[in-house]
């Protein structure tokens, strides 16, 4: 079954300190995956797509990698803002044609003045 | 944000009401989504339109009824919801194209959605 999963489901970190978000998945075929950021009460937007053959990007202060033996995906955050509180979605496309995505349940960061 | 746009961003109804949910996107894409978004759980993936074919029908109830008159405009009615459909319903676009998987789904802010 194509699954991914997301840890820790909620996390609480103080301003200026850095974070690491893990998400598992087990969708076959394998092609891409992406880590989306939704802020309350928005849609979620997308940080960064990791495709089969990359290992580690970086956007900004979002650094994603990818294991693909392991099917691991990690997104760290360096120096964290305030505003860097939302929820981080990991998606894999899973289906023909790309239509159907699978969905994290996503985690939930808060940042501390 | 501006790209996809949802109205309202707030609805609140009875179950005995009828609805209806807009999404209209500017960004020249050919497919478009609907999904619902409940608390702590993934977003659940409601209906694909693809070049206004709907390609993706996910188990969804009768009560939600989905159109798509133009590749811009996406609709969701909905009638004699239930308390437990009360979610976040966002749309998405993406400049679909068959056989590629890396197209990125661009949101809209999505409708709160409450059934009393």
């Amino acid at each position: 079954k194509n699954q991914v999963e997301q840890s820790p489901q909620s996390l609480i970190i103080l301003e200026g300190k850095n974070c690491t978000l893990q998400c598992n998945y087990t969708v076959s075929p394998f092609s891409n995956l992406r880590w989306y950021k939704q802020d309350t009460g928005r849609g979620p937007v997308s940080l960064t797509i990791m495709t089969f053959s990359e290992n580690t990007k970086s956007n900004g202060r979002y650094t994603a990698t990818l294991d693909a033996d392991t099917k691991q995906s990690s997104l760290h955050i360096t120096a964290s803002q305030l505003s860097d509180s939302a929820s981080y979605i990991c998606v894999v496309p899973g289906g023909r044609g790309g239509f159907k995505t699978i969905f994290g349940a996503g985690t939930r960061l808060f940042v501390k003045a | 944000e501006t790209g996809v746009t949802q109205t309202p961003r707030h609805l609140v109804m009875g179950m005995t009401n009828k609805k209806s949910l807009k999404c209209e996107q500017h960004l020249g894409h050919n497919a478009m989504y609907w999904y619902k978004q409940s608390a702590k759980k993934p977003l659940e993936l409601m209906f694909v339109y693809s070049l206004e074919e709907r390609v993706e029908n996910n188990s969804v109830p009768s009560r939600f009824s989905p159109e798509c008159p133009n590749s811009s405009h996406l609709f969701l009615h909905l009638h004699t919801l239930q308390p437990e459909d009360s979610a976040l319903y966002l749309c998405a676009s993406s400049p679909q194209r068959i056989g590629t998987g890396a197209n990125e789904q661009f949101f809209g802010p999505g409708t709160r959605l409450t059934v009393l």
